[in-house]
C-alpha cells in the first residue's frame, strides 16, 4: 500500500522569506500523481500543485514550486516571498495513475506553516 | 468561496442522537466525496458517489449512512455515533473521478459527540 509522510509537523518562516515542506511517498507503481493542498484556517481545502510522476520538470505555480525527485520518492514544496496568507496547513498527497475510477487520494499528516511578520 | 457550501458548519450531539450533514456543490461536478479528518490523522475518504452512484465505501461503519438524491447534493446520515466519531467532515466535488479531476472541498462540519 502507498504512504505518504510529512515528517515536519509545524515549521515557521519570516515573512517574505522562502520556505521548503517535505514530504516523502512509498509506492512500487511508475506511473502517478502527487500533489499539495492547503487548508487555511478558514478551512476551506485548496490544490496548490499537482505533479505527474512521468514528467521530469518540476511543476511551477507562481510562487510555488515543487522538487520532485522520483527515485528519492521525495516531493517538497517551495514557497518563495512567504506571504501571511500562506499561514495554512499544507497536506501532501499521492494518487495512483494505473486505475481510473477506483482510486482514491491518500494524504499525509500535514506540516502547519506559520507565517511571522 | 469555492462553490461547495456545507450546513452545519459545527454540531454537537449525543451518542443516542440523529442528525445529518449536508453538502451543496455549485459547480456542476459528476462526483462527491466524504472525508473525514481528525486530529494528527491523515485525511480519511469514506464515500464516493459518481452520477448519484456509490462507487466507494472506504469500509465506514453502518452507524454513518450516505445519501446522493441529485449531483449537486450529498448527505450524510449520522446515528447512533460514538465519541471517536468526532471530527472534521469535508465534502468535496469533482467533474469527474480521474486523478486529473480537481477535487473542490468544502469549508467541512466540525462534529463533536459527547
Amino acid at each position: 500500500a502507498q504512504t505518504v509522510t510529512q515528517s515536519q509537523p509545524e515549521m515557521s518562516v519570516q515573512e517574505a522569506e522562502t520556505v521548503t515542506l517535505s514530504c516523502t511517498y512509498d509506492t512500487s507503481e511508475s506511473d502517478y500523481y502527487l500533489f499539495w493542498y492547503k487548508q487555511p484556517p478558514s478551512r476551506q481545502m485548496i490544490l496548490v500543485i499537482r505533479q505527474e510522476a512521468y514528467k521530469q520538470q518540476n511543476a511551477t505555480e507562481n510562487r510555488f514550486s515543487v522538487n520532485f525527485q522520483k527515485a528519492a520518492k521525495s516531493f517538497s514544496l517551495k514557497i518563495s516571498d512567504s506571504q501571511l496568507g500562506d499561514a495554512a496547513m499544507y497536506f501532501c498527497a499521492y494518487r495512483s495513475a494505473l486505475k481510473f475510477r477506483d482510486d482514491k487520494i491518500i494524504f499525509g499528516k500535514g506540516t502547519r506553516l506559520h507565517i511571522l511578520p | 468561496e469555492t462553490g461547495v457550501t456545507q450546513t452545519p458548519r459545527h454540531l454537537v450531539m449525543g451518542m443516542t442522537n440523529k442528525k445529518s450533514l449536508k453538502c451543496e456543490q455549485h459547480l456542476g461536478h459528476n462526483a462527491m466525496y466524504w472525508y473525514k479528518q481528525s486530529a494528527k490523522k491523515p485525511l480519511e475518504l469514506m464515500f464516493v458517489y459518481n452520477f448519484k452512484e456509490q462507487t466507494e465505501n472506504n469500509s465506514v461503519p453502518s452507524r454513518f449512512s450516505p445519501e446522493c438524491p441529485n449531483s449537486s447534493h450529498l448527505f450524510l446520515h449520522l446515528h447512533t455515533l460514538q465519541p471517536e466519531d468526532s471530527a472534521l467532515y469535508l465534502c468535496a466535488s469533482s467533474q469527474g473521478q480521474g486523478p486529473l479531476d480537481t477535487q473542490y472541498f468544502g469549508p467541512g462540519t466540525r462534529l463533536t459527540v459527547l
